[in-house]
């Protein structure tokens, strides 16, 4: 099946500095959503995207659906050293049973 | 609290046995997913389940097979025919009938080879 390309692949931050990831798909999907995954443990769903265009906000986080359908990015402003985790990309299509993932973005944050 | 439970979190396999990694879920959710992650890697389908009884393959279901009798619980199991079967594997569920409801995964078991 078809993953999603998700760039950078890992990050190495300053505390303070902000951060931008992003991902993209030769194909569309109707939801995109964004994943915190912490060593050990599965992932957290951090922000679900829903229309294109659509850009979302959750505390220090911001994701946007791109206008195309086959984008999407996350940006973490004023990052801080509990940001640190690997952050996946999903895109979902509607009436689909699974999703795509991206290969993850590993952040790392300097204090 | 509401959840999804997977255990255990540590499994080991020796060489021709097969083993069984349990997921429950208490959130009423229809659908559940088994998912293997490899490092570096997103996460691939193994297996999925729409509703009690019913379940279909994914994009790497060969060398495993799951069950699903119950609504909250989908076990897999790692048969001896899976070669490579050290990875991190997780179980997630969502709400179906409201298609783009996202999937909300366990905590993960790591399956490592003796």
């Amino acid at each position: 099946g078809q993953q999603l390309n998700q760039s950078p692949q890992s990050m190495f931050i300053q505390e303070g500095e902000d951060v931008s990831m992003n991902c993209t798909s030769s194909s569309i999907f109707n939801t995109w959503l964004w994943y915190k995954q912490e060593p050990g443990e599965g992932p957290v769903l951090l922000i679900a995207l829903y229309k294109a265009g659509e850009l979302t906000s959750n505390g220090r986080l911001t994701a946007q659906f791109g206008i195309t359908r086959k984008d999407s990015f996350l940006n973490i402003s004023a990052s801080i050293p509990s940001d640190v985790g690997i952050y996946f990309c999903a895109g979902q299509l509607y009436g689909n049973n699974d999703m795509r993932f991206g290969a993850g973005t590993r952040l790392t944050v300097k204090p | 609290d509401g959840g999804i439970t997977q255990s255990p979190k540590y499994l080991f396999r020796k060489e021709g046995q097969n083993v069984t990694l349990s997921c429950e879920q208490n959130l009423n959710h229809d659908a559940m997913y088994w998912y293997r992650q490899d490092p570096g890697q997103g996460l691939r389908l193994i297996y999925y389940s729409q509703i009690v009884n019913d379940f279909q393959k994914g994009d790497i279901a060969e060398g495993y097979s799951v069950s699903r009798e119950k609504k909250e619980s989908f076990p897999l199991t790692v048969t001896s025919a899976q070669k490579n079967p050290t990875a991190f594997y997780l179980c997630a569920s969502r709400r179906s009938g409201q298609s783009n409801q996202p999937q909300h995964f366990g905590d993960g078991t790591r399956l490592s080879i003796l």
